[in-house]
């Protein structure tokens, strides 16, 4: 079975700091990988996603993140953070041919002091 | 574009009334999901539709829940009779899957719900 691991509960960083959001995956195969944001109150937002291919994927709003099978990470980073990215980010493996069936971390919740 | 779109947005009951949750998803997405979240169980995947069809249900926690797509652009989500654990954010999203491909999931705004 499939499984996303975020060891991270909470960040805090400062204002234009670098930002880097740890994510591991359990899978047998290749994966499908993908970054979620939740604003408060809001439904999630895909930021990037990873099937196939280059390893560094961009995404919108300045993030990246790499795909590293070796360590079974696919950990999201951006190098100067705004107040506005304060929210709630989740990572997710999907399945292939089994469609939908994403697999939830349980989050990481950034806060941006000023 | 509209995204997917679901109401209520806010919905206050008391234990043992019926809930329904309602989902537009977006026009010619062929896939549709209910997730539900909450603190302490995060995001569960509960149903999801294929060409309005249920793929898998076993995220669906009770015969009090029960999901139906009657057609491709809308969905329901019932819960029957309600409890106070059923309090929750559930999520409707859908996505433009195709044969052999993970598509992203495109979510709505969520329905709050409160069983009192």
């Amino acid at each position: 079975a499939q499984s996303v691991t975020q060891p991270d509960i909470h960040i805090t960083v400062s204002e234009g700091a670098s930002l880097e959001l740890r994510c591991n995956y359990s899978y047998g195969a290749t994966p499908y990988l993908f970054w979620y944001v939740q604003s408060p109150g809001q439904g999630l937002q895909l930021l990037l996603k990873y099937f196939s291919g280059d390893t560094l994927v961009q995404g919108i709003k300045g993030f990246e993140a790499e795909f590293k099978r070796s360590q079974s990470s696919f950990n999201l980073r951006k190098p100067s953070v705004h107040w506005s990215d304060a929210a709630e980010y989740f990572c997710a493996v999907g399945a292939g041919t089994n469609a939908g069936k994403s697999t939830f971390g349980d989050g990481t919740t950034l806060t941006v002091k000023p | 574009d509209a995204g997917v779109i679901q109401s209520p947005r806010h919905e206050v009951t008391e234990m043992g009334q019926e809930v329904t949750l309602r989902c537009k998803p977006i026009s010619g997405h062929n896939s549709l999901f209910w997730y539900r979240q909450t603190m302490m169980r995060g995001l569960e995947l509960l149903i999801y539709f294929n060409n309005n069809v249920p793929i898998d249900d076993s995220g669906m926690p009770e015969d009090r829940f029960s999901a139906k797509m009657p057609n491709a652009s809308f969905s329901t989500l019932k819960i029957q009779p309600s409890e106070p654990r059923d309090s929750a954010v559930y999520f409707c999203a859908s996505s433009p899957v195709r044969a052999g491909v993970t598509g992203e999931l495109f979510f709505g705004e969520g329905s709050r719900l409160t069983v009192l």
